[in-house]
């Protein structure tokens, strides 16, 4: 039972433009979500969190907006640039809870 | 460095053999997970300690794992009897707070291959 879910395995952008990366959950009692970036052959690194009392969590080219009645988060990198080509992870926790991982998109941003 | 240190990289084993994971936590983090991350898909939560206690092993797949931290700090995974499906990369990663939600510091992995 898969509670965060990213339906794109992969995203390609290019530099300069908007990258928009999608989180679907299913558990309603998360309240608090993640993002995390990850190169290969490295762990992730913590990219940007947000609380389920906000909508909108905003840091530089970072932004995350959850949308609680659509149990829906996305992930906004503008402008996109080549080092952003990772793989991106949304996670959610419910009260305090262990994380819970997506599978990850690949985000490729061409040059 | 001052990140979270796991060792070794890569460990190849025969299926059947015991092996033995570590991690080194930042140093006066308080909290400490492994998590498992099989190709292709996200990191899955094996298990979770606040210092030495051992608060949450729900995600521990099977009696063949086993994780310790006798002393709060260094944390060793171990897995016997290895089998295939055991073929994964390993993460290890630390917090200061105690509490399980906070964004975690993970290690580089170990990259287990069970043949």
């Amino acid at each position: 039972d898969q509670q965060v879910k990213q339906n794109s395995p992969s995203l390609s952008v290019q530099e300069g433009r908007i990258s928009i990366l999608n989180c679907d959950y299913t558990n309603s009692m998360f309240d608090y979500f993640l993002w995390y970036k990850k190169y290969p052959a490295e762990g992730p690194t913590f990219l940007i969190s947000i609380s389920s009392i906000k909508d909108k969590n905003e840091d530089g080219r970072f932004t995350v907006f959850l949308n609680k009645s659509a149990k829906h988060l996305s992930l906004h990198i503008v402008p996109s640039q080549p080092g952003d080509s990772a793989v991106y992870f949304c996670a959610a926790s419910a009260n305090g809870n262990k994380l819970v991982f997506g599978a990850g998109t690949i985000l490729r941003v061409k040059s | 460095g001052a990140g979270v240190s796991q060792s070794p990289r890569y460990k190849v084993a025969k299926r059947g053999q015991d092996v033995a994971l570590r991690c080194d936590p930042i140093s006066g983090h308080v909290s400490l997970f492994w998590y498992q991350q099989a190709l292709g898909q996200g990191p899955e939560f094996l298990t979770y300690f606040q210092n030495e206690a051992q608060l949450d092993k729900s995600g521990l797949p099977s009696d063949r794992f086993f994780a310790e931290r006798p002393e709060g700090s260094v944390s060793t995974l171990k897995i016997q009897r290895t089998q295939q499906e055991d073929s994964a990369v390993y993460l290890c990663a630390s917090s200061l707070p105690p509490r399980t939600d906070s964004p975690l510091h993970f290690g580089n992995g170990t990259r287990l291959t069970v043949t």
